[in-house]
Parts: structure tokens; sequence; C-alpha cells
């Protein structure tokens, strides 16, 4: 009965790996998002997409490529990846127009780079 | 675009103490002001909202005003427990619009036993 779930948990690796992770939510949401949370828990919205399109990109490095090939599904890629990238990283789900705006966010990912 | 300041960064209060944690916004098209609680080492989750159409909401022992003329707005936790220990997160959006969500930098709330 997850509602969005995030895989991997974890993960570990070499700076200059290319590394994807995945994420899926059941609600019926039209929108979804991905975050990432630093050190000092500042929470900073990377993408927003609706629908399957990309409506928001805030200044992140194209070495980040957000992929949605459903509504239901918003992977995130990212190539050479560097010591700054480590963080931990949460997708999102909500239906945009409702009245009740929440989001739901996934377990999060912990990205580790060495 | 918005930009939303949340103070403090970090809180302390004895148990049974009440907490307040405050938060401006910037962008007068925002309407709708949620708050989220993120437990050490979980995703954060909704705890309260309010829209602009109304100045106060309470919830048990959790309560938010809104002062929309002066672009501020603010949790208060009254009669707090050691499970109140958390980062709080305020946030601001359209209402419409909440892929526009914008959060504040986050409040490490710590209740002394």
């Amino acid at each position: 009965d997850t509602a969005v779930s995030q895989t991997p948990k974890y993960l570990v690796t070499q700076m200059g790996n290319d590394k994807s992770i995945k994420c899926e939510q059941n609600l019926g949401h039209d929108t979804m998002y991905w975050y990432k949370q630093d050190s000092k828990k500042f929470l900073k919205i990377m993408f927003s997409y609706n629908n399957k399109e990309l409506i928001i990109n805030e200044t992140v490095p194209n070495r980040f490529s957000p992929k949605s090939p459903d509504k239901a599904h918003l992977n995130l890629h990212i190539n050479s990846l560097e010591l700054g990238d480590s963080a931990v990283y949460f997708c999102a789900s909500s239906q945009e127009g409702l009245a009740d705006n929440e989001q739901f966010f996934g377990p999060g990912t912990r990205l580790t780079v060495l | 675009g918005e930009n939303v300041e949340q103070h403090p960064s970090t809180l302390s209060v004895q148990e049974g103490d009440s907490a307040v944690i405050k938060c401006t916004y910037s962008d007068s098209a925002s309407n709708y002001f949620p708050w989220y609680k993120q437990e050490l080492g979980k995703r954060p989750q909704l705890i309260i909202d309010i829209r602009s159409n109304v100045g106060e909401k309470k919830d048990q022992r959790i309560a938010v005003t809104l002062n929309k003329t002066a672009k501020h707005f603010s949790l208060h936790i009254t009669e707090t427990q050691p499970e109140d220990s958390a980062v709080y997160f305020c946030a601001a959006s359209p209402y419409s619009s909440a892929s526009k969500i914008i959060f504040g930098s986050g409040t490490r709330l710590s209740i002394r036993p």
C-alpha cells in the first residue's frame, strides 16, 4: 500500500559514475517532484513534472536528467557524479488544482559519493 | 519568484512548554501555506495547512496563524512532548499550483525532558 516508493534506499558510489534513482506513486496524482536535502536539512526542489511534462527545473546541473515514462513514474538519472551530489533525494507527488495540495514524499534515497 | 524565510533554525524548549516557528513569504500570489514535519531519518509529512481566506487554524496541540497583509505565518505547538522533536518546514504556494511550492529552510525543534 506504499503511496510513494523509491529505489534504492541507499546508494554508495565513486565519483564519476552514472547512477539512477527510481520513483513510483500509486495515488493517481498528476504531478511529481524531485527534491534534494543536503546535510543542513535544507529541502530544495529540483524538478517538477505534470502529466509527464517538465514544468520546473530549478538551476540543476544538466548532469541531472529526470525521465517520466508515465505519470506514475519519475526517475532521476545522474551522470558523472561529484562529491557535492551526496545528499538525500526525495521524490514526491501531489494532485494539481485540488483543494488538498498535500505533497506525499517517498522514503528518500541517501546518495553517498566517495 | 517566491522566497520563504523561516526562523529560528534551531529551537529547544522544555517539555510541556510552547514552541513557535515563524515564516515570511514574498509573493502575494501565494495563498496556500502548509507545514511539514520530518522526524529523524524519515520523510517529510504534512501536519497542518492554512489557506489565505482563513486567519487561524487549530488541530489539537498544533495551530497555525496567517497574516496576509504582513506576509507572515506561524506554527504554534502547545504542551510540547518528546515526540514533537523533529525538523519543521513551512512552505508557500499558489492554491491552484502545488507545483510552485517553495519550502522554508527548516527549524530543528528539540524537546528537553
